[in-house]
């Protein structure tokens, strides 16, 4: 059973609007959540993290709001540029120091120009 | 040197051969990890070495066999693998216990199993 899943496998944004990815997770002994972006040929490059202590970290336009009672988690990209059109990964850990990092299955993010 | 470079990035074999997957990095980081990613799955962890030394091994089959000959490099040896072994193979590399802090992934070896 998957501990991290991200629902949506695409989504589709307007440039300048905000785009909002969404992920969700069962176990509640992670306690720390990532975001990695992937391009076509590339490996993911790591993009924002937080802490669940934190309820939101925030990097220029890119935006981690946790949720633990939820167990969800989103990321928020604004404005979207053509730029982030990639497929982005949420990731968690629970163990000390994130040697076990467990993925979702990506949610592609296409922004329209 | 902010990369990851693995090679081969694509990878054809049959089930009888033998053959390696390598990864190299230059950032000074001690702690590297094999995953794999199958079509539409996310990356799954196989193996952690930390310090040159293999940490976590994901219930592996032996027919996968990891090596870290120095803190820069990272082998998989492959041998006798099976078609349902195709997928994308990713290097990742990390400061030990800041795994939390991201990694820095290569991109990957596109490898099928005929």
């Amino acid at each position: 059973d998957q501990q991290v899943k991200q629902n949506s496998p695409s989504l589709s944004v307007q440039e300048g609007r905000i785009s909002i990815l969404n992920c969700d997770y069962t176990n509640s002994m992670f306690d720390y959540f990532l975001w990695y972006k992937k391009y076509p040929a590339e490996g993911p490059t790591f993009l924002i993290s937080i802490s669940s202590i934190k309820d939101k970290n925030e990097d220029g336009r890119f935006t981690v709001f946790l949720n633990k009672s939820a167990k969800h988690l989103s990321l928020h990209i604004v404005p979207s540029q053509p730029g982030d059109s990639a497929v982005y990964f949420c990731a968690a850990s629970g163990d000390t120091g994130g040697f076990k990092t467990i993925f979702g299955a990506g949610t592609r993010l296409f922004v329209k120009a | 040197d902010t990369e990851v470079t693995q090679t081969p990035k694509h990878l054809v074999m049959g089930m009888t051969n033998k053959k390696s997957l390598k990864c190299e990095q230059h950032m000074g980081h001690r702690a590297m990890y094999w995953y794999k990613q199958k079509a539409k799955k996310p990356p799954e962890l196989m193996f952690v070495y930390s310090y040159e030394k293999l940490s976590i091994n994901e219930s592996v089959p032996s027919r996968f066999s990891p090596e870290c000959p120095n803190s820069s490099l990272l082998n998989l040896h492959l041998h006798a693998l099976q078609p349902e072994d195709s997928a994308l193979y990713l290097c990742a590399s990390s400061q030990p216990r800041q795994g939390n802090y991201g990694y820095t992934f290569g991109s990957g070896t596109r490898l099928t199993v005929v």
